[in-house]
């Protein structure tokens, strides 16, 4: 069964801080892997997507990386700030450009002033 | 970029109605549209899949009859909650994918609250 992780489930740290947050998936014949934002009772944004050939992708102070040997992606977050609080969901892409989408459960961000 | 709408935002319904939510891709033309449900704290679940002009493919577990997807137009879809019930409570988000291109990147709605009581 395609599954994914994502790990801690909510986070909180100070303004400032380098953060990460974790994915794993436990098929790694992905098409692509993508990170979104989700903020409270809203739709999701799309951050970063990651193509199965590539290693990594950066916009900003976001830089997602992505082993796919290893069944795992991370979200970088370089001086977080209190906007950047919200919810983290990570979605794997399998059976081609119009497969569907596997979402984790997500992770729960807090950046405190 | 492009832009997914949904409506309304939140509803509140009684148990026993029915209740429709629409989405709208509002600058892109969507042959493919997808509806996801989110229960609180977990993660976005695949409901259905609809192609403009055919029927609805329907996610093992969702009852078809029980949630009417109509896509009739290339940038309208539908879902219709039959018969709602408190455990249909959720967040229903949809999403459009654009055709064409390289990316076939799929955008989402703002998602819509649904309340039964």
């Amino acid at each position: 069964k395609q599954e994914v992780t994502q790990i801690p489930a909510a986070l909180s740290v100070p303004e400032g801080e380098n953060l990460v947050l974790n994915c794993s998936f436990t098929d790694s014949a992905i098409y692509n892997l993508q990170w979104f934002r989700q903020d409270p009772g809203k739709g999701l944004t799309s951050l970063l997507l990651i193509q199965s050939s590539q290693r990594e992708q950066t916009s900003g102070r976001l830089n997602a990386s992505l082993d796919k040997s290893s069944g795992r992606s991370t979200l970088y977050i370089a001086a977080s700030q209190p906007g950047d609080s919200a919810t983290y969901l990570c979605a794997v892409r399998y059976g081609g450009s119009q497969g569907n989408l596997i979402f984790g459960k997500g992770t729960k961000l807090s950046v405190k002033p | 970029g492009a832009v997914v709408s949904q409506h309304p935002s939140w509803v509140i319904c009684k148990s026993g109605t029915s209740v429709k939510i629409e989405c709208r891709s509002l600058d892109f033309q969507a042959t493919t549209m997808f509806w996801y449900r989110q229960f609180p704290k977990q993660s976005l679940m695949l409901m259905a899949t609809s192609n403009e002009g055919s029927k609805a493919t329907y996610e093992q577990g969702v009852e078809k009859d029980k949630f009417l997807i109509n896509h009739a137009s290339l940038t309208l879809s539908t879902l219709t909650v039959t018969s709602a019930h408190p455990e249909d409570s959720s967040f229903y988000i949809c999403s459009a994918r654009e055709e064409g291109g390289l990316s076939y990147e799929q955008y989402f709605g703002p998602g819509t609250r649904l309340t039964v009581t």
